[in-house]
């Protein structure tokens, strides 16, 4: 089975702060994403990545940076953090194509106070 | 822009009942159309749709794309009260070539009663 692991399940940061969230599958797959998930708002695109050192911007990236130094692995980086980007933040990862779908991680809920 | 829209919102039925879950769709450059059940943690893929008019069965859930009208349903026949959950729908999109990426609805919270 395809493993998306999420290195922290409860996060709280400060305002102001710089929060690194990573991601690390496991299958060897090219393509990986970061969404965020409020209520009443769903599942919103943040950033993702299609090769080592490439990302493009999703549905709402401001306020946020992403890093792919190697192929399993897709950090996060909230620059500065504002208590408007306290939600709960899933990564996930998909072969080429996405012919076989996407998996998720487990996400990280993020509180900023 | 981009839109999936998925209803109700939110659903309370009782154990036994027969639910649809209904997902409809405007999106450029449609690949396919997926479904996720979400309890506490990770989606948890249900199924992939890319033709239409083809039904694909899991069990009490099933579920059919309909690309002409835009939309796609789930159902759940005989529900439990292990199927509360939220339900997500997501459509993939391509982008640059063969490569894709997920726009969700905001989910259907279904709730079963014993």
């Amino acid at each position: 089975d395809v493993k998306v692991t999420q290195s922290s399940r409860y996060l709280v940061k400060r305002t102001g702060e710089k929060v690194f969230l990573e991601c690390v599958q496991d299958m060897d797959h090219e393509n990986m994403f970061w969404y965020r998930q409020d209520p009443g708002l769903g599942l919103r695109l943040i950033y993702f990545s299609y090769d080592v050192k490439m990302k493009e911007k999703g549905d709402i990236p401001e306020g946020y940076s992403v890093s792919r130094e190697k192929k399993e692995r897709f950090s996060l980086i909230l620059e500065s953090a504002s208590t408007n980007q306290t939600s709960m933040y899933l990564c996930a990862s998909s072969s080429l194509a996405g012919y076989y779908g996407y998996t998720f991680g487990s996400g990280t809920r993020l509180t900023v106070v | 822009e981009d839109k999936v829209v998925q209803s109700p919102l939110s659903l309370v039925v009782h154990e036994g009942d027969t639910v649809t879950l209904n997902c409809s769709y405007e999106v450029t450059n449609f690949r396919s159309l997926l479904w996720y059940k979400q309890e506490k943690k990770a989606p948890t893929f249900l199924f992939m749709l890319t033709s239409s008019g083809i039904e694909k069965k899991s069990g009490r859930l099933s579920s059919i794309l309909d690309k002409k009208e835009l939309f796609s349903i789930l159902n759940i026949t005989a529900t439990q009260t292990g199927d509360s959950a939220v339900y997500l729908c997501a459509v993939d999109r391509y982008y640059g070539g063969s490569q894709g990426n997920l726009i969700f609805g905001k989910g259907t919270k279904l709730s079963v009663k014993p």
